[in-house]
């Protein structure tokens, strides 16, 4: 699997956009970009997944670089709740049956 | 109610004891999996069942059993409990036909201290 690099933490204010880097440069040409967030140690929560074009749903929008070695997570109008780790993963479509590989991620802190 | 539940959700014992944490799902999911979380890290899979008949050891095993006694429930155990078993403990459940495979449903967690 290829390996991500995410900032330890951000903070953003609330009401705004909060953007949400993610790396891969070693990502191969079957591989997704996953995102989930775990809110202060309760279960992992999906956000949203894409191979190549953005994606966008009701929690958040990926962009997704042209040469897909890096991404951007946001999350449009982020409030007190979004405040979580977010994590960046990279698996192939049928991947991740065996299991997910979480990182560190990302400690994003909304401020009031 | 919880598509996913685990039981109990906090937990204190002793070194040397047998103690087994449980999970159940509505989802009606094949693929069921058991991470650890230590504190500031990211989460470490230990085992996982693609169906009743089907299980496998995930990246540290060592120390742990499991059993899936029904599709809906897949148990872990920890047949002698060490200190460095600390942890929050997660079940996440997987659906390999909803055509999202990595798509994972986690549980709420049990916090297990062993003193």
């Amino acid at each position: 699997d290829a390996k991500t690099t995410q900032p330890p933490s951000m903070d953003c204010a609330e009401g705004r956009a909060a953007n949400l880097p993610c790396n891969h440069s070693t990502i191969s040409g079957n591989e997704y970009v996953y995102w989930y967030r775990q809110i202060h140690s309760q279960g992992p929560q999906y956000i949203i997944h894409g191979l190549k074009n953005n994606e966008t749903n009701e929690m958040a929008s990926l962009i997704i670089t042209e040469d897909r070695k890096s991404s951007t997570l946001i999350l449009p109008h982020a409030t007190l709740r979004d405040t979580a780790v977010y994590y960046c993963i990279v698996r192939d479509s049928g991947g991740g049956a065996d299991g997910l590989t979480f990182g560190k991620g990302t400690h994003l802190i909304i401020q009031p | 109610d919880a598509d996913v539940t685990q039981t109990p959700r906090n937990r204190i014992t002793k070194t040397g004891k047998r103690i087994m944490l449980e999970c159940s799902q509505t989802k009606g999911h094949d693929r069921m999996y058991w991470y650890r979380q230590d504190p500031g890290l990211g989460l470490r899979l230990i085992y996982y069942s693609f169906d009743v008949k089907d299980i496998n050891k995930g990246e540290i095993s060592d120390g742990y059993s499991v059993s899936r006694q029904a599709q809906a429930k897949f148990s872990l155990s920890l047949e002698s409990a060490i200190p460095n078993q600390t942890a929050l403990y997660f079940c996440a459940t997987s659906d390999p036909t909803s055509g999202r495979a990595v798509t994972q449903y986690f549980g709420p967690g049990t916090r297990l201290t062993v003193l």
